[in-house]
């Protein structure tokens, strides 16, 4: 069965600082990876998303994230933070035959100035 | 390209009571899924929807129902509402049936019950 792991619910990071938010995944089979992010009151956003190919994949406003089989991780990075990236952050995982994307709980990142 | 729209924005009712929640998809997407989004629960998969047939519920109890037209808009009806329903729904959409696709995501219908 397919889940997803995200490593803290919480992240705060001073304004140019790294971000790194952590999650791994559980699947019995080559997974497609996602992340979303989910600014205030409004819907969940595609990020960036690995299917096949190449493990480091570029996704908008900057972040990338790479895709580790062997440490079963998806971990989304950005050199450096900016105020308008506070928001929640999810992780998401299917695979090819799958009817439905699992979701990680989300991490809520933080930016202080 | 017109996104996914939900309606209504906000809706308020009491314990017992039905709601009907309303998700239009991205024209052209087949495919729709709903997700209740509860305050420190994160995002819950509850149905999803492909050519008007029902394909796949998470686990939530039988109150929670829907249905998808032909023009591929879909409804949610929670009957019997609880309080613990209060809850952000996302309606999301997506082209095809293959997990690599990608959802797009509607802003949600915030449901309280009072």
């Amino acid at each position: 069965a397919q889940s997803v792991t995200q490593l803290g619910s919480h992240v705060s990071v001073s304004e140019g600082a790294l971000v790194l938010l952590r999650c791994n995944y559980s699947s019995s089979v080559p997974p497609y990876l996602f992340w979303y992010v989910q600014y205030p009151n409004q819907g969940l956003q595609l990020l960036l998303k690995y299917t096949t190919g190449a493990t480091l994949v570029k996704g908008i406003n900057g972040f990338e994230a790479e895709f580790k089989k062997s440490e079963t991780s998806f971990h989304l990075t950005k050199p450096s933070a900016h105020m308008s990236d506070a928001a929640e952050y999810f992780c998401a995982v299917s695979e090819w035959s799958a009817s439905k994307i699992i979701f990680g709980s989300g991490t809520r990142l933080s930016i202080r100035p | 390209e017109a996104g996914v729209t939900q309606s209504p924005t906000h809706l308020i009712k009491t314990r017992g009571q039905q709601a009907t929640l309303r998700c239009s998809p991205i024209s052209g997407h087949t495919s729709v899924y709903w997700y209740q989004q509860a305050l420190g629960l994160g995002l819950q998969f509850l149905l999803w929807y492909d050519e008007g047939e029902e394909r796949n519920r998470g686990n939530f109890p039988p109150r929670f129902s829907g249905r998808q037209f032909p023009n591929y808009s879909s409804e949610l009806n929670v009957n019997a509402l609880e309080l613990e329903d209060s809850a952000l729904y996302l309606c999301a959409s997506s082209p095809e049936i293959a997990g690599c696709d990608e959802q797009f995501f509607g802003p949600g219908t915030r449901l309280t019950v009072l």
